[in-house]
């Protein structure tokens, strides 16, 4: 059984670029988190979807930051434009109960911004 | 909102020895308590978790405490192998309104032959 799918795995791009990160929750699973991971700060929750619909982005850090959920097996995390601070690696992460319990993570997407 | 503190940041222990990881939580309405392993380059994987209506939980070579009143939550891995080493990390939610899990700030354990 496939678990959570994010693609890229790596991006390298320059400052001011568009980058979409990509995720695949585990099917059935009706709730889907996007967290960002530095040493510095931590595991932070960006937002998170139940049943494709947002509800909590307040960890997303400005409006440069989107992210959609357009069907229960697809969203995307889009930064315009990126900057360095933006370099992390990001987690898409399920759930098969509404809110927190027992989330599976991806393998992230690890972005370099120079 | 919640806020998690995660004690020690590092660990060695040899093999064999037991590990013990703290957590403590601030919000009193915190009911799960999950815990997980991070491997180098990998997405933290969920390895034990407790609800609020039990004390303690064992999985094998895992146990996890949980102290309601002191607010505060335990790891223990027993006979630890050199498998065991990695990065865990505590989290609390109070599911009952959807909140988000709030992450410690992970503990890098290592496990020496």
């Amino acid at each position: 059984d496939a678990g959570v799918i994010q693609s890229p795995r790596h991006e390298v791009t320059e400052m001011g670029q568009e980058v979409t990160l990509r995720c695949k929750p585990i099917s059935g699973h009706n709730s889907l988190f996007w967290y960002r991971q530095t040493m510095m700060r931590g595991l932070e929750l960006l937002i998170y979807f139940n049943n494709n619909v947002p509800i909590d982005d307040s960890g997303m850090p400005e409006d440069r930051f989107s992210a959609k959920m357009p069907n229960a097996s697809f969203s995307t995390l889009k930064i315009q434009p990126s900057e360095p601070r933006d370099s992390a690696v990001y987690f898409c992460a399920s759930s098969p109960e509404k809110g927190a319990e027992e989330q599976y993570f991806g393998p992230g997407t690890r972005l370099t911004v120079t | 909102g919640e806020n998690v503190e995660q004690h020690p940041s590092t660990l060695s222990v040899q093999e064999g020895d037991s590990a013990v990881i703290k957590c403590t939580y601030s919000d009193s309405a915190s009911n799960y308590f999950p815990w997980y392993k991070q491997e180098l380059g990998k997405g933290p994987q969920l390895i034990i978790d407790i609800r609020s209506n039990v004390g303690e939980k064992k999985d094998q070579r895992i146990a996890v405490t949980l102290n309601k009143t002191a607010k505060h939550f335990s790891l223990h891995i027993t006979e630890t192998q050199p498998e065991d080493s990695a990065v865990y990390f505590c989290a609390a939610s109070d599911v009952g309104t959807a909140s988000k899990l709030t992450f410690g700030t992970g503990t890098r354990l290592q496990v020496t032959l």
